[in-house]
C-alpha cells in the first residue's frame, strides 16, 4: 500500500491564481481530512469527509473548496490564492471501524507559497 | 470548543535519558480520545500513542507512555531511553467521541532535540 499520497510536493502561486491539491489513499478509508500547518503552529482542519459525496467544513474553510466523488480521492481547491494561504497542507485518512478507527494516517504534505 | 495547550515550546535531552512532554486540554465532553503525534524533519505526521478517556489505565507503547489525569485535564508523554531518532516536533491532539465527527484538535507542538 502506498498509503496517503499528495501532489504536488511544492508549489509557488501568484496572488489570485487557483490550484488543486491532490490527495489519494489506497486503504479504502471512509474518512478523509485536509489540514493546514502554519509555521510554529499545530495543524488546523480545513475540510473533512466521512464518505464519497459527503463533505463538511472544519475550523478554517474560507478560501477553499473540496469534493469527494470517490472513496480514494479528496482534492482541495484553492480559488483566488492569497498570501495568507501560504502554508503546508496535509491530507489524512482514517478507517471507521475498530481497532484503528480513530487513527489518522497522514500524507507527506504540500508546501504552498503564495507571492 | 476544545483547546489543547502545550506550554513548553522546546526541550532538549541527552541520549538514553528520560523526558516528559506536557499537554493540557479543555473540554466539557466526557468521552474523548487523546493522541500524541510525532513530526520528524521529514514532515511526516506519525501517531505515537493514543488514550481513550474512559480507560483509567495509562497507555504504553514500547518506550512511550502517558500520564493521563482526567480530572486535571492533563495528558503528558514520557519518552524513556531517548534515541536520536526521537528528535522531532511532538503534537498533542484531542478528538471528541462523536461518530461522524472524528476531528482532531492539535496543540501548537513542542520541539524535542535528543543530543548524542
Amino acid at each position: 500500500n502506498a498509503g496517503v499520497t499528495q501532489t504536488p510536493k511544492f508549489r509557488i502561486l501568484k496572488i489570485g491564481q487557483s490550484m488543486t491539491l491532490q490527495c489519494t489513499q489506497d486503504m479504502n478509508h471512509n474518512y478523509m481530512y485536509w489540514y493546514r500547518q502554519d509555521p510554529g503552529m499545530g495543524l488546523k482542519l480545513i475540510y473533512y469527509s466521512v464518505g464519497a459525496g459527503i463533505t463538511d467544513k472544519g475550523e478554517v474553510p474560507n478560501g477553499y473548496n473540496v469534493s469527494r466523488s470517490t472513496t480514494e480521492d479528496f482534492p482541495l481547491r484553492l480559488e483566488l490564492a492569497a498570501p495568507s494561504q501560504t502554508s503546508v497542507y496535509f491530507c489524512a485518512s482514517s478507517p471507521n471501524d475498530r481497532p484503528s478507527f480513530n487513527e489518522q494516517f497522514f500524507g507527506p504534505g504540500t508546501r504552498l507559497t503564495v507571492l | 470548543a476544545q483547546t489543547v495547550t502545550q506550554s513548553q515550546p522546546e526541550m532538549s535531552v541527552q541520549e538514553a535519558e528520560t523526558v516528559t512532554l506536557s499537554c493540557t486540554y479543555d473540554t466539557s465532553e466526557s468521552n474523548y480520545y487523546l493522541f500524541w503525534y510525532k513530526q520528524p524533519p521529514s514532515r511526516q505526521m506519525i501517531l505515537v500513542i493514543r488514550q481513550e478517556a474512559y480507560k483509567q489505565q495509562n497507555a504504553t507503547e514500547n518506550r512511550f507512555s502517558v500520564n493521563f489525569q482526567k480530572a486535571a485535564k492533563s495528558f503528558s508523554l514520557k519518552i524513556s531511553d531517548s534515541q536520536l531518532g526521537d528528535t522531532a516536533m511532538y503534537f498533542c491532539a484531542f478528538m471528541k467521541h462523536v461518530p461522524g465527527s472524528e476531528k482532531l484538535v492539535f496543540g501548537k507542538g513542542m520541539k524535542l532535540t535528543v543530543n548524542p
